[in-house]
């Protein structure tokens, strides 16, 4: 079985001020992880995603996240939050094997304040 | 169009009233997943397929719910004798391939807001 634990559910940061988003997995096989984005109203933006490759994976709008498989934790960084980042992220699991359902977070809602 | 497309996007209904969402997935997508996000939640997984094949639906609730692919392309999810607790988001996925070695990016519609009065 496979699942996340996003430990924060509300982040409150300062415009140009770095961004933190904690996330914890546990899986059974070697995981696909990866940080999704909801903005209101919209759909889910894929940011970014580890499948095995390197650790430290960069993503869109200058996001970053480390795997660290001693930690278990794949948590999501940005150096400088701008107002547009104020949104809905989800950390999400699958395992390796290519085509398989993903398993949610419950999300952390990020604000950002001018 | 190049995305998922889903319809309707909202959908209101009384309780006992049964609905069908539909799914039209990027073209030449082998797979097709369904999730219910519920308010403050994340997306939770309901059942995929793969071409018209049902691969797991694991995740359907109870025998209210139902899915189907027929022709490998668009698919619908139905729910009977709808109930208040029924009421989310429910997005559609799709993704390119169906092999096992390589991700498969999924890429969501927008969803459908159904509200169960």
């Amino acid at each position: 079985a496979q699942s996340v634990t996003q430990l924060d559910s509300h982040v409150s940061v300062s415009e140009g001020t770095p961004v933190l988003l904690r996330c914890n997995y546990s899986s059974s096989y070697s995981p696909s992880l990866f940080w999704y984005v909801q903005h209101p109203n919209k759909g889910l933006q894929l940011l970014l995603k580890y499948t095995s490759a390197a650790t430290l994976v960069k993503g869109i709008n200058g996001f970053e996240a480390e795997f660290k498989k001693s930690e278990t934790s794949f948590h999501l960084t940005k150096p400088s939050a701008h107002m547009s980042d104020a949104a809905e992220y989800f950390c999400v699991v699958s395992d390796n094997s290519g085509n398989t359902p993903l398993v949610f977070g419950k999300g952390t809602r990020l604000s950002v304040i001018a | 169009g190049a995305g998922v497309s889903q319809s309707p996007r909202y959908k209101v209904t009384k309780r006992g009233q049964d609905v069908a969402l539909r799914c039209d997935p990027i073209s030449g997508h082998v797979s097709l997943y369904w999730y219910r996000q519920a308010l403050g939640q994340g997306p939770e997984f309901l059942t995929y397929f793969n071409y018209e094949a049902q691969q797991d639906k694991s995740g359907l609730p109870n025998d209210r719910f139902s899915a189907e692919r027929p022709e490998g392309s668009i698919s619908t999810l139905t729910i009977q004798r709808t109930e208040q607790r029924d009421s989310a988001m429910y997005r559609c996925a799709s993704s390119l391939g169906s092999g096992r070695s390589t991700y498969n990016e999924q890429f969501f519609g927008p969803g459908t807001r159904l509200t169960v009065l």
